[in-house]
């Protein structure tokens, strides 16, 4: 079975400042990391996604994240936000073969002018 | 490209009413689509996954009798929640794969259910 913790429920940052939003998971299995990004009242798009190869992934937006296998985390950095990226970031995780996935409980990032 | 829409986007219903959401892919087959569920600034939980022309496979906890998922055709999934409750009320997402092995799924912009 996968579990994921985002230790951040709220990150709070000045524009232009660089951001790190957490993501830990753990997992028997290989896995797949994605991170999400839902804004008000809407559905998720994928940031990003590391399945194989490189650790450092890099996404839509400017985001980026870097794979750690030895401390099992995938941690979103971008490193200069705008009042735009205020929204809710999920990360997620899926096991080899099994498709479905697992869901942090998202961090709030807000970004402050 | 990959484009999953959903309708209603928002739905009142009664208490005891049956009410049914759609999940379309609209530019790609959907050989797999997810049924998630958002109660208010938490996490996704997933409810289902149905393969089309199977039955759809519940996790554990979810009432297969109270919702009902259908995937008739590549494009088409729904959701019915029966005899809801105010308890149902929820924002509810769908996602969808072409290739699930590719283990990446595209999501819905989701249906606010409110009941009353």
């Amino acid at each position: 079975a996968q579990s994921v913790t985002q230790l951040d429920s709220q990150v709070p940052v000045f524009e232009e400042a660089p951001v790190e939003l957490r993501c830990n998971y753990s997992s028997s299995v290989s896995v797949y990391l994605f991170w999400y990004v839902q804004y008000p009242n809407q559905g998720l798009q994928l940031l990003l996604k590391y399945l194989s190869g490189s650790t450092l992934v890099k996404g839509i937006n400017g985001f980026e994240a870097e794979f750690n296998k030895s401390q099992t985390s995938f941690h979103l950095r971008k490193p200069s936000v705008h009042i735009s990226d205020t929204a809710e970031y999920f990360c997620a995780v899926s096991g080899s073969g099994t498709y479905k996935y697992i869901f942090g409980t998202g961090t709030r990032l807000k970004v402050l002018a | 490209g990959a484009v999953v829409s959903q309708h209603p986007s928002w739905v009142i219903c009664k208490s005891g009413t049956s009410v049914k959401i759609e999940c379309r892919s609209l530019d790609f087959q959907a050989t797999t689509m997810f049924w998630y569920r958002q109660f208010p600034k938490q996490s996704l939980m997933l409810m289902a996954t149905s393969n089309e022309g199977s039955k759809a496979t519940y996790e554990q906890g979810v009432e297969k009798d109270k919702f009902l998922i259908n995937h008739a055709s590549l494009t088409l999934s729904t959701l019915t929640v029966t005899s809801a409750h105010p308890e149902d009320s929820s924002f509810y997402i769908c996602s969808a794969s072409d290739r699930p092995s590719s283990y990446e799924q595209y999501f819905g912009p989701g249906t606010r259910l409110t009941v009353t």
